[in-house]
């Protein structure tokens, strides 16, 4: 079964602090995985994606890397904000019809 | 923002009733996928629809069902609603349906039945 994991779960920490959210998927066999912010009740908005040829992706302060053989991925957030505040989801797809989403990663950055 | 709109979106329905939600896509855009998203969970594939053809499908029973039209928006319909489908239903504009198409998504529509 083809199934997406996010850890932690949840995580709060202080304004300015790197963070690492960590995604892990079942089967390596992927075409791309997506890294999405989604704010309380909103939609999703798309951060970062990694071609299943591709190692990483930079955009800003983020920075998401793909390990397909371990079937890994991260997505790394410098000098964190309280703007950042939000649940991070990360996706794959491994058919041309869906993405398999992960529960997401809630995170808070306080003041 | 993505150029997705979904239209309402809120809506509360009785348990039993049928409810359509709609969704027009992100100009140029000719493949629509929805999604559901339950409190706390990650969003769920529900079907795919490519050029007004369904191309794909996820687990969902067959009173969950959708159309495409030929300016590419789309709806979703949900016959005889039950107390579980209470959820977030997104819908994802892409311009194609293979690896490289990325999809967009829009704002969502939150359902309750009650």
């Amino acid at each position: 079964k083809q199934e997406v994991t996010q850890i932690p779960a949840a995580l709060s920490v202080p304004e300015g602090e790197n963070l690492v959210l960590n995604c892990s998927f079942t089967d390596s066999a992927i075409y791309n995985l997506q890294w999405f912010r989604q704010d309380p009740g909103k939609g999703l908005t798309s951060l970062l994606l990694i071609q299943s040829s591709q190692r990483e992706q930079t955009s800003g302060r983020l920075n998401a890397s793909l390990d397909k053989s371990s079937g890994r991925s991260t997505l790394y957030i410098a000098a964190s904000q309280p703007g950042d505040s939000a649940t991070y989801l990360c996706a794959v797809l491994y058919n041309t019809d869906k993405l398999i989403f992960g529960t997401g990663t809630r995170l808070q950055v306080f003041p | 923002e993505t150029g997705v709109t979904q239209s309402p979106t809120h809506l509360i329905k009785t348990r039993g009733q049928q409810v359509t939600l709609r969704c027009s896509s992100q100009s140029g855009h000719n493949t629509v996928s929805w999604y559901q998203q339950a409190l706390g969970q990650g969003p769920q594939f529900i079907f795919q629809y490519y050029r007004e053809e369904e191309n794909g499908r996820g687990n969902f029973p067959p009173r969950f069902s959708g159309l495409q039209f030929p300016n590419y928006s789309s709806e979703l319909n949900v016959n005889a609603l039950e107390l579980d489908d209470s959820a977030l239903y997104l819908c994802a504009s892409s311009l194609g349906a293979g690896p490289l198409a990325e999809q967009y998504f829009g704002p969502g529509t939150r359902l309750t039945v009650t």
